[in-house]
């Protein structure tokens, strides 16, 4: 198993620029997140998704969007890069359960730029 | 505002002592927390948990202790070995959403050979 998977690792963008971040998880997991980490921010929630076909907004989700189409896949799309949204992007996926805790699995991450 | 906070951004330890990393949270709806652990250049990795029903969970040198009256928990590596040097980041769940995390800015741990 490959886990969750990010690409591109790095990426530079100018300001005003579109672009997706690709993630994908290969343990039939229902749910998928994505997160981003800022220094001294830890690492905040922008949208997440329990099943193909339904999303919700986290913590941060402006700028964001999100669609779950498959149960492997679950994109990020900046539609108008700013400086502000430059940081380290992490997807993690995990089991939903009606109970115990739902340990997350987490992507290498996308290091960002916005210029 | 952060609902989970981590106050000392660093920690150093000798080999063999132990480490303690504390996680102080606000929101009375977490019911489980949660320690990951991370490397540079690699995302966080689950390292243990406990639930709000319990007060303390262990699992080899890792134990994790939640004082609910406190709002507070903590992690204690006994004994602490070089390859524990990471950052270690805690998390809760909030079971009002059941599936929104929250973290706290993490720790950064050296641990001296």
């Amino acid at each position: 198993n490959a886990g969750v998977t990010q690409t591109p690792k790095f990426q530079v963008l100018k300001t005003g620029q579109s672009m997706t971040l690709q993630c994908a998880q290969d343990m039939n997991h229902e749910y998928m997140s994505w997160y981003r980490q800022d220094p001294g921010m830890g690492l905040r929630l922008i949208h997440y998704s329990v099943g193909a076909g339904i999303t919700d907004q986290g913590e941060v989700p402006n700028g964001y969007n999100v669609s779950r189409s498959t149960t492997e896949d679950f994109p990020l799309r900046l539609l108008s890069a700013a400086p502000s949204q430059t940081s380290v992007y992490f997807c993690a996926s995990s089991r939903v359960g009606t109970g115990g805790y739902n340990e997350q699995f987490f992507g290498p991450g996308t290091r960002l730029t916005v210029l | 505002d952060q609902q989970v906070k981590q106050n000392s951004p660093s920690l150093s330890v000798q080999e063999g002592r132990i480490s303690i990393l504390n996680c102080d949270y606000t929101n009375s709806m977490f019911d489980y927390f949660l320690w990951y652990k991370k490397y540079p250049a690699e995302g966080p990795t689950f390292l243990i948990s406990i639930s709000s029903i319990k007060d303390k969970n262990e699992d080899g040198r890792f134990t994790v202790f939640l004082n609910k009256s406190a709002k507070h928990l903590s992690l204690h590596i006994v004994p602490s070995q070089p390859g524990d040097s990471a950052v270690y980041f805690c998390a809760a769940r909030d079971r009002t959403t059941g599936n929104q995390f929250y973290f706290g800015t993490g720790t950064s741990l050296t641990v001296i050979p």
